[in-house]
């Protein structure tokens, strides 16, 4: 079965700095991994999605990379601003289902 | 396009009462699937379907049961609901496209069970 770790479960940044989420899996056999955003009481805001094909994903600010090999994944967010405070989670897409981690609950300070 | 929607939002019930949830997806897309989502637990699979007319158990499936009605609808059914069903429970859905499979969620419903 595949296992998702996301470590830290909480981070704390100023406004401004460039920081890292990790996503780790157990199971290297993925179609895909997904990153989401989930803001408090609402439902999950898909942010990049990473091919097994590919290495990295871009969008704005946002950069995922996948290494398949040793089973992890980060999402960088460059320059983070207060509207980026929100729980980030990956999903791993492993035979028909997507394996979800715990989070990372991200706090940007003004 | 609305996207993934579910019904109702909130709902509280009483154990051994039963109830419906509800989801609809305009996006054409072939899977659907249940999640609940816990304190500390992340998102667990209940149950999906690859494609009309098909389903298949997830990590957390007892206790539920689920209808494929037709391309657009998967709904879930708690049959006597417990305290430890109390959960906010997402409907998702993702189709092949250029080989990913890109998952869309509802808003979600928030249950209680006393």
């Amino acid at each position: 079965k595949q296992e998702v770790t996301q470590i830290p479960a909480a981070l704390s940044v100023p406004e401004g700095e460039n920081l890292v989420l990790n996503c780790s899996f157990t199971d290297s056999a993925i179609y895909n991994l997904q990153w989401f955003r989930q803001d408090p009481g609402k439902g999950l805001t898909s942010l990049l999605l990473i091919q097994s094909s590919q290495r990295e994903q871009t969008s704005g600010r946002l950069n995922a990379s996948l290494d398949k090999s040793s089973g992890r994944s980060t999402l960088y967010i460059a320059a983070s601003q207060p509207g980026d405070s929100a729980t980030y989670l990956c999903a791993a897409h492993t035979g028909n289902q997507f394996y979800f981690g715990t989070g990372t609950s991200l706090t940007v300070i003004p | 396009n609305a996207g993934v929607t579910q019904t109702p939002k909130f709902q509280v019930l009483k154990t051994g009462q039963s109830m419906t949830l509800q989801c609809a997806q305009d996006m054409n897309h072939n899977s659907m699937y249940w999640y609940r989502q816990d304190p500390g637990m992340g998102l667990r699979l209940i149950y999906y379907s690859a494609s009309e007319g098909t389903t298949d158990k997830g990590e957390v499936p007892n206790g539920y049961n689920v209808s494929r009605l037709n391309k657009r609808e998967f709904s879930l059914r708690l049959e006597s609901a417990a305290p430890s069903q109390t959960s906010v429970y997402f409907c998702a859905s993702s189709e092949a496209s250029q080989g990913t499979y890109e998952q869309y969620f509802g808003p979600g419903t928030r249950l209680t069970v006393t």
